[in-house]
């Protein structure tokens, strides 16, 4: 069976320093990957998404970047942090084409002080 | 673009009560429409989807969704709530466009009372 992992699991980190959250997948090859972020009351936003090795979107501009070196790993860095960069972030990945399930790891909680 | 709306931010329901969670869309084609669970401090967990076929699907944990064009609307219900059901429900519409990305509502939190 498909498994996700995120870590770490929690993060606290001081304003201006970088960032680099891992999320990867076990069990099944090539899938589409995706980074979330989550804050209170504002619903997720998609941030990236991959469709393969060194295939990045960007949904929206911002202060972060992701990447993706290998089939099942994805990267989600920031070179500087922002106050703003807190959030709960979510990792997912799905089977390609609009009607397959997304599916979510445990997430990292990230505050920036 | 498509969008969705969740109009509850919050909704608290009575142990054993019925529950309906509501959910609109906006999109101009048949959707692809789904329903999420997260607990506290989780991920996400698929508890139903739509992308065709009978509109009333059934999902997880006794859940079941409606699709109904006409109202663009995609409502979940429960007959009877459990505790445990006190979560964040989330419902997302999928896009034809060539790639699996979702757009989520904002989320309701579901309070059950006892």
């Amino acid at each position: 069976s498909q498994t996700i992992h995120q870590w770490p699991a929690t993060l606290v980190q001081p304003v201006g320093s970088p960032l680099s959250l891992e999320c990867t997948v076990e069990g099944t090859s090539n899938p589409n990957l995706y980074w979330y972020r989550q804050a209170a009351g504002r619903g997720l936003q998609l941030l990236f998404y991959s469709v393969g090795i060194g295939q990045i979107s960007s949904e929206v501009p911002q202060n972060l970047s992701a990447s993706r070196p290998q089939d099942r790993q994805f990267i989600l860095s920031s070179k500087k942090l922002l106050l703003s960069d807190s959030g709960f972030y979510l990792c997912a990945w799905s089977l390609g084409g609009p009607q397959e399930t997304q599916y979510f790891g445990p997430g990292t909680r990230l505050l920036v002080l | 673009a498509q969008s969705v709306t969740q109009p509850d931010i919050h909704i608290t329901v009575s142990e054993g009560a019925s529950l309906e969670l509501r959910c609109n869309y906006s999109y101009g084609a048949t959707p692809y429409l789904f329903w999420y669970v997260q607990s506290p401090g989780q991920g996400l967990q698929l508890l139903l989807k739509y992308f065709s076929g009978d509109t009333l699907v059934q999902g997880i944990k006794g859940f079941e969704a409606e699709f109904k064009r006409s109202q663009s609307s995609f409502n979940l219900r429960k007959p009877s709530v459990h505790w445990s059901d006190a979560a964040e429900y989330f419902c997302a519409v999928g896009a034809e466009s060539g790639y699996s990305t979702l757009t989520f509502g904002k989320g309701t939190m579901l309070l059950v009372s006892p």
